[in-house]
C-alpha cells in the first residue's frame, strides 16, 4: 500500500521562484493536510482540505496556496519563494475530521530556498 | 486551543517498559487525546487515540486521568525501534496543535 505519495522528495529554489508540492493519497480518504516542521520544532499547520472541494487556512498559511485538484490529490504552491520557508512539508490524509480520526502522513519534501 | 507540557526527552532500557507523560490541563470536554511519533527523517506515525477511558492497541496503551488533565502512553516492552520523538495532541475538530514533543531514546 503507498498510502500518501509526495513529490518531489528534495528540492532546491532560489528565492522569488515559484513550485508546486505534489500529494496523492490512496486511502479514499475525504481530508487533508499541509504541514511545514522547521528543525527542531513541531509541525505548523499550513492549509486542510476537510473535503472535497473545500481549503481553509491553518496556522501559517502566508505565502502559500492549495488547490485539492480532486478526492486523492492535494498540492501546496510557493508562488515566490522566500528563505523562511525553508523547512521540511509533509502532507497527510484522514478518513474524516481529525479530532477522532488518524491522520496518515507521507514521507515529506525537504525544500531549501537560496 | 489546548496546550501541553511534555519532558524533552527520557530513555529507557531495551524490552523495559517506558511511561511517556503528557499534561494538558486546558483540554476542552470534546478533545479526543492523540499520540503520535516521528521517526528521523519520517513523517508522524499515528500511535493511538482515546477520548475518557484507557485504550489499548497493538502498538501501546493510553492511560487517561479521569479529570482528563493528562495522559501517559505506555510502551509495554521498549525496542530499539521504538527511539523517536513522541507527540500527545489534544485534537479538536481541525485543530491539531504538534508541540516540540518527547525524544525517547532506548538504550540497548
Amino acid at each position: 500500500n503507498a498510502g500518501v505519495t509526495q513529490t518531489p522528495k528534495f528540492q532546491v529554489l532560489k528565492t522569488g521562484q515559484s513550485m508546486t508540492l505534489q500529494c496523492a493519497q490512496d486511502m479514499n480518504h475525504n481530508s487533508m493536510y499541509w504541514y511545514r516542521q522547521d528543525p527542531g520544532m513541531g509541525l505548523r499547520l499550513i492549509y486542510y482540505s476537510a473535503s472535497e472541494g473545500t481549503t481553509d487556512k491553518g496556522e501559517v498559511p502566508n505565502g502559500y496556496n492549495v488547490s485539492r485538484l480532486n478526492k486523492r490529490e492535494f498540492s501546496l504552491r510557493l508562488e515566490s519563494a522566500a528563505p523562511s520557508q525553508t523547512s521540511v512539508y509533509f502532507c497527510a490524509s484522514s478518513e474524516g475530521p481529525w479530532d477522532y480520526q488518524p491522520q496518515h502522513f507521507g514521507d515529506g519534501t525537504r525544500l531549501s530556498i537560496l | 486551543d489546548a496546550k501541553t507540557t511534555q519532558p524533552n526527552s527520557m530513555e529507557s532500557n531495551e524490552e523495559e517498559p517506558v511511561h511517556l507523560p503528557c499534561n494538558h490541563s486546558t483540554i476542552s470536554g470534546t478533545d479526543y487525546i492523540h499520540w503520535y511519533r516521528q521517526l528521523p527523517s519520517q513523517g508522524p506515525e499515528y500511535v493511538i487515540h482515546g477520548l475518557t477511558s484507557n485504550v489499548n492497541n497493538r502498538m501501546a496503551s493510553l492511560a487517561i486521568a479521569e479529570d482528563r488533565k493528562s495522559s501517559t502512553l505506555i510502551l509495554h516492552r521498549a525496542t530499539l525501534r521504538d527511539a523517536a520523538v513522541y507527540y500527545c495532541i489534544p485534537a479538536g475538530t481541525y485543530k491539531y496543535i504538534f508541540g516540540t514533543g518527547t525524544r525517547l531514546k532506548v538504550l540497548a
